[in-house]
Parts: C-alpha cells; structure tokens; sequence
C-alpha cells in the first residue's frame, strides 16, 4: 500500500504571512492524484487543492499553491496570506490513478494561525 | 453547490448493538466510499461501492460491516455489533463518473459505551 507521510504535526503561522506544510509519499506508480484537504474544527473534510502527476506545472488555487516534485515525491502546500479561517486539520492524500480509487492519507498538521 | 449529507452526525451506542449510518451522496455521482478516522488518528479508507457491489475493502471492514445502497438514493453503512474501538468518526465520500476527487460529506461521530 501507498504510505503518505507528514512530518509535521503542528505549524502556527502569522496572519498574513506564509506558511509551507510538507508531505511525501512513497509509491512504484507514475501515474496518480495528490490532494490536500482541510479539516476544521467541524471534522468536515474541504478539498483544498489537487493535484495530476502527469502535469509538471503546480496547482494554484486563490491563495493556496503546490510545490510538486515528482522525483523526490514531495508535495507541499504553501497557504499565502494566511487568515484566521485558515486554522485547520490539513491532511495530504494520494490516489491511484490505476489501481484502485481509495485514498491513502497522511496523519495530518494542525495549523495555527496567530492574530 | 451539491453537498454530501450524513445522518446522524451524532450517535451513542452500547456495545454489541446495531448501527447504521446514512449518506445521500451528491445527485450524479457513482462512486461511494466510507472512510474512518479514531480521534487524534489519520483518515483510514473502509469500503468502496460501485454499481451495487463492493468494488475495494480494507482489512478493517470485516464481518461486522456492510454497506447497501437500499433505495437508489442512500448509502449506508452498517456496524452489526459494535466494540468499543469502533468509536470514530465516519466519513462518506462520493465521486463522479470522470473525476478523481472525492467530496467529503460532514460525518458522523460515533461512541460505543
């Protein structure tokens, strides 16, 4: 099974500035889906941003963008201008794009962010 | 925007009793998922159901859990005696024909005494 690591259990930024959450993954596939989710205090789980393996370029989504390296199988998501709606469970996750469509998350990071 | 809806959000059971938590996924959607997530713990994958069968399961869906799509409408998931460490969160997930994302529905949270 895939292994989807987060290094990072908790991380507090600033509002208004930047902060870079980490993930890595492990897998023998080139062809698959990375995600980020967040996770409010509600528990619901919100799509942040996706990912296709095949596209080089990173996804960018209003204020939240990847840096997406296939070779060393890393995917970070760098929230810019953070604000207090920011404060969240995020959770990194990958999917198959061949074998299967279930998600493999990783453990999470709690994001503070600081007024 | 289409959601995914659970019902309920909330449930407390004695252990080895029944329980059945509901989803209606968003209208279009073909794929169906139940997930699971201890407190303090990682999202774990359950079951995925695809055109009235189960499509994937995970080593922890095992006798004990079923899923059904009873009306053409709703998806359950059903726990026919649960244990204590069966105390989680539930997550349903739902997907499009063409799409690779699940939407995530808001859960339900359940605690065996």
């Amino acid at each position: 099974a895939q292994t989807v690591t987060q290094s990072q259990p908790e991380m507090s930024v600033q509002e208004a500035e930047t902060v870079t959450l980490s993930c890595t993954y492990d897998t023998s596939e080139s062809d698959y889906y990375l995600f980020w989710y967040k996770q409010p205090p509600s528990r619901q789980m919100i799509l942040v941003i996706r990912q296709e393996a095949y596209k080089q370029q990173n996804a960018t989504e209003n204020r939240f963008s990847v840096n997406f390296q296939k070779a060393a199988k890393s995917f970070s998501l760098k929230i810019s201008d953070s604000q207090l709606g920011d404060a969240a469970m995020y959770f990194c996750a990958y999917r198959s794009a061949n074998t299967g469509n279930q998600f493999y998350f990783g453990t999470g990071t709690s994001l503070t962010v600081i007024p | 925007e289409p959601e995914v809806t659970q019902t309920p959000s909330h449930q407390v059971t004695q252990m080895g009793q029944e329980v059945i938590l509901r989803c209606v996924p968003i209208s279009n959607h073909l794929y169906f998922y139940w997930y699971r997530q201890i407190l303090g713990q990682k999202v774990e994958f359950l079951v995925s159901f695809y055109n009235n069968e189960i499509s994937e399961k995970s080593e922890i869906f095992d006798d004990q859990f079923s899923v059904e799509r009873p009306d053409g409408s709703n998806f359950t998931l059903k726990i026919r005696s649960t244990k204590l460490e069966d105390s989680a969160m539930y997550f349903c997930a739902t997907t499009g024909t063409e799409e690779e994302t699940q939407y995530f529905g808001p859960g339900t949270r359940l605690l065996v005494l």
